[in-house]
């Protein structure tokens, strides 16, 4: 595998259930990223974790939790999520510091019914 | 309040019909100006990062520029291949490695 990738690519899920997203980075970055995607609205940051450790919670619900056990893999647990939290989810990677690019893994499509 | 603004929303050229598009950002300290390509269903994918005003950057037909207050992506000569949207994100010194990012521009190149 290369690059950053993210499971599943798709995901259904009611109102009750509790879920995960999984995200995979193979290029020897210590910063990852969440993203929210809905449309016609700018990518949205929702957790920040530098070297494991979270940075930055923008004020995202606490119906999202996220985990990040090692520097290369990243987890957002969802859990009684609303209509509203469906959108594209984006994992992304970086070198921890300013001025450094985010790679972007190819989402998660989810649908909360 | 950190803001990045792009323009049009979208845009529609034929194939060959050079133009620009516009990154207009108002944020203090900036670290770090970046371009990425998005096709539909897919992750960004990076293009380029500008840092200081006056620099230049170039791939393919894309070329992109920085000035104090805005950037612009050129494309030149575009192709079909080129439809996608294209975001635009800020990085400053407040953020850390947090990205700013636009509304995104969605290009439509037709043959």
């Amino acid at each position: 595998e290369t690059g950053v990738t993210q499971t599943p690519r798709h995901l259904v899920m009611g109102m009750t259930n509790k879920k995960s997203l999984k995200c995979e980075q193979h290029l020897g970055h210590n910063a990852m990223y969440w993203y929210k995607q809905s449309a016609k609205k700018p990518l949205e940051l929702m957790f920040v974790y530098n070297f494991k450790e979270q940075t930055e919670n923008n004020s995202v619900p606490s119906r999202f939790s996220p985990e990040c056990p090692n520097s290369s893999h990243l987890f957002l647990h969802l859990h009684t999520l609303q209509p509203e939290d469906s959108a594209l989810y984006l994992c992304a990677s970086s070198h921890a510091g300013v001025g450094n690019e985010q790679y972007f893994g190819p989402g998660t499509r989810l649908t909360v019914t | 309040e950190d803001q990045v603004t792009q323009s049009p929303e979208a845009l529609r050229l034929q194939e060959g019909e050079s133009s620009s598009l516009n990154c207009s950002y108002t944020v203090s300290g900036l670290r770090g100006l970046f371009w990425y390509r998005q096709d539909p269903g897919k992750g960004p994918e990076f293009l380029f990062t500008l840092y200081s005003a006056g620099e230049e950057k170039e791939k393919e037909r894309l070329k992109a520029t920085l000035t104090k207050k805005e950037s612009f992506l050129h494309i030149t000569a575009p192709k079909p291949e080129d439809s996608a949207t294209y975001l635009c994100a800020v990085q400053a010194e407040k953020l850390g490695n947090k990205l700013v990012f636009g509304a995104g521009t969605i290009l439509r190149v037709k043959s």
